[in-house]
């Protein structure tokens, strides 16, 4: 099956800095990535959609500023968590959507990347 | 609106006894919809979808447009079922996953 893999799952970093989170697609090629953050026994809400080549969008209430992604290839998309504080503190999830659309009913998941910000 | 709910946080039930998690939808087009399940410690995976009519682990859902509503059911549940499930709205145009608050399914030996 198709493999999202995450990096890292796990950090812990100091408030006021930068943490960047990677997604990659390890047997598919995804044009589309989603990144989703969940909070302690709650759904997962959508930050923002991760598109190959262009601009990400982002939801309502979403920072742009704040949740910097990039999406340089059709197998990795990274989201950095800039100045971070404390209440950055989450579970942060990304999907990707296969290429062709063949597949693309589906979204596959990567584990999760637990981010502490002390 | 796009709106997922699924109104039980936690469901409890006994092995062996049938199981019913809820699911209702509010969608203006036509709705594709999915279960996930996440089990302990694990990713998020799928577990079906309407548009295959299918059954995965003994689990079934039906979409019933006239009452929005995308249950999951089991007649049986086993203890191994115990994970929090989720029922997700697929928006056609975007593509983006539409997640319900999920339930818990605990399922006692």
């Amino acid at each position: 099956g198709a493999v999202v893999s995450q990096h890292p799952s796990r950090v812990i970093c100091k408030s006021g800095t930068s943490v960047k989170i990677e997604c990659r697609s390890l047997d598919f090629q995804a044009t589309t990535m989603f990144w989703y953050r969940q909070f302690p026994k709650q759904s997962l809400m959508l930050m923002a959609t991760s598109n190959e080549g262009s601009k990400a969008t982002y939801e309502q209430g979403v920072e742009k500023d704040k949740f910097l992604i990039n999406h340089a290839s059709l197998t990795l998309s990274t989201l950095t968590v800039t100045s971070a504080h404390p209440e950055d503190s989450s579970f942060y999830i990304c999907s990707a959507r296969p290429t062709p659309l063949l597949r693309a009913a589906e979204a596959f998941f990567g584990q999760g990347t637990r981010l502490t910000v002390v | 609106a796009q709106r997922v709910t699924q109104p039980e946080k936690l469901l409890s039930v006994f092995k062996g006894a049938p199981v019913e998690l809820k699911c209702n939808y509010s969608y203006s087009g036509s709705p594709e919809l999915f279960w996930y399940v996440q089990y302990s410690r694990q990713r998020l995976q799928l577990l079906l979808r309407h548009i295959s009519r299918e059954s995965i682990k003994g689990f079934t859902a039906d979409l019933n447009k006239g009452e929005t509503s995308f249950h999951l059911k089991k007649p049986f549940a086993q203890e191994e079922d115990s994970a929090m499930y989720y029922c997700a709205l697929k928006n056609s145009n975007t593509g983006k996953l539409i997640f319900g608050q999920g339930t818990t399914l605990q399922v006692k030996p």
